[in-house]
């Protein structure tokens, strides 16, 4: 049991680039979600998704897009890369019902440059 | 709007001292509060969750609707115990959690 996968772990990008981070999780949780974390400004809500097709934004959406095509998989693209989006991000998965904490990825760390 | 807000960046005790990392809350109804923990280089997961009232690790958090707070408690802080801690409320829809900004605590040898 695997848990949530993210892929890749560090990232290094050119400002305009692109790229997807990946997550996949075998929970079969129905929620899913991307944080970043900056530092001393704690996780912020990129994207959610309360089941396949159905995504929302989050806090900082800007500049980010996701899709969820499968209960298991939920990608982040980010299209024009921009040093602002230079942090570590975070995918977590969770079940209905609030007793249910957050399953949390590795963390992807990216750069943009 | 469901905020946590945790007061202290960071907090540095020796090894042995009672630790406290406090949070408060900013509810209307019920509140429902975690505590997450990530040590160095780990990701982060869940230390407890004040629905169930257990205790972690010899963490405990108690709420106290009369303060807001849901600050968390160890009687002897050990080195194993030097990491990120996050305060985080749960909002209505899809189970999203709010985020406190974080305390790094360090455990002094």
């Amino acid at each position: 049991n695997a848990g949530v996968t993210q892929t890749p772990k560090f990232r290094i990008l050119k400002i305009g680039q692109s790229m997807t981070l990946q997550c996949t999780q075998d929970m079969n949780h129905n929620y899913m979600y991307w944080y970043r974390q900056d530092p001393g400004m704690g996780l912020k809500l990129i994207y959610y998704s309360v089941g396949a097709g159905i995504t929302d934004k989050g806090e900082v959406p800007n500049g980010y897009n996701v899709s969820r095509s499968t209960t298991e998989d939920f990608p982040l693209r980010l299209e024009l890369a921009a040093p602002s989006q230079t942090s570590v991000y975070f995918c977590a998965s969770s079940s209905p019902g609030r007793d249910y904490g957050y399953t949390f990825g590795s963390g992807t760390r990216l750069t943009v440059v | 709007a469901q905020r946590v807000t945790q007061p202290e960046k960071l907090l540095s005790v020796f090894k042995g001292a009672p630790v406290e990392l406090k949070c408060n809350y900013s509810y209307s109804g019920s509140p429902e509060l975690f505590w997450y923990v990530q040590y160095s280089r780990q990701r982060l997961q869940l230390l407890l969750r004040h629905i169930s009232r257990e205790s972690i690790k010899g963490f405990t958090a108690d709420l106290n609707k009369g303060e807001t707070s849901f600050h968390l408690k160890k009687p002897f802080a050990q080195e194993e115990d030097s990491a990120m801690y996050y305060c985080a409320s749960i909002r209505n829809t899809g189970n999203q959690f709010y985020f406190g900004t974080g305390t790094s605590l360090t455990v002094i040898p």
